[in-house]
């Protein structure tokens, strides 16, 4: 079956300090999702990115999809303790439903 | 506009029992996922439903069966209930299958 794994399992960091969780895929994607979930809380959808070298920017975050379609990355810069939470990519790779990855643990000390 | 709204929020089972939990998607929304989240974990793939039908199912036992409704809500129904299905169960609903998920609260299962 279809398995999505992130790196590093959990980060902690300065504030100001920059972030990235990395997302690999074993079968290749025809799309991936991001989603951040605080603490006690639940996913809430980010971005999602379709095409091959895709890069995406949101303030802060920037999101990139692989050539290959099988990995993504997720690059926070200047934490800030707002960022706190666990940061899952989720991927599809019939187009329907999305595997969630096992999740990045961002602890952002002030 | 009401977001993902899922019943009941906790609950208490013991093992054997049976569990229903329930969803209302967002409005505008046709299609509803379900996820089981193990504490630490990401949320696994239960099953999808899309026009009253169960369209893509994940690596989950025949206990676990759902239903989708006219009006769109669903249920995810859990049969003899094992300690291992103690999680937090999450409701998403999109436009399609190919959209942003929308996730509900979730309902807290524990089994003892």
């Amino acid at each position: 079956g279809q398995q999505v794994m992130q790196i590093p399992q959990y980060q902690h960091v300065q504030e100001g300090e920059d972030f990235t969780t990395y997302c690999n895929s074993s079968t290749t994607l025809s799309n991936i999702q991001w989603y951040k979930q605080r603490p006690g809380g639940h996913p809430v959808f980010l971005i999602q990115l379709v095409k091959s070298g895709e890069v995406k920017k949101q303030k802060r975050l920037t999101f990139q999809f692989g050539e290959a379609k099988k990995n993504s990355s997720l690059h926070i810069t200047a934490t800030q303790t707002t960022d706190v939470g666990t940061y899952f990519c989720a991927g599809s790779s019939t187009g329907n439903q999305f595997y969630f990855g096992t999740g990045t643990s961002l602890t952002v000390i002030p | 506009d009401a977001g993902v709204t899922q019943s009941p929020t906790h609950l208490i089972k013991t093992r054997g029992q049976q569990v229903t939990l329930r969803c209302s998607p967002k409005s505008g929304h046709d299609t509803v996922s379900w996820y089981q989240q193990a504490l630490g974990q990401g949320p696994q793939f239960i099953f999808q439903y899309y026009e009253e039908e169960e369209r893509q199912r994940g690596n989950f036992p025949d206990r676990f069966s759902g239903h989708q409704f006219p009006n769109y809500s669903s249920e995810l129904n859990v049969n003899a209930l094992l300690l291992g299905d103690s999680a937090l169960y999450l409701c998403a609903s999109s436009v399609g299958w190919t959209g942003e998920l929308f996730f509900g609260e979730g309902s807290r299962l524990t089994v003892l």
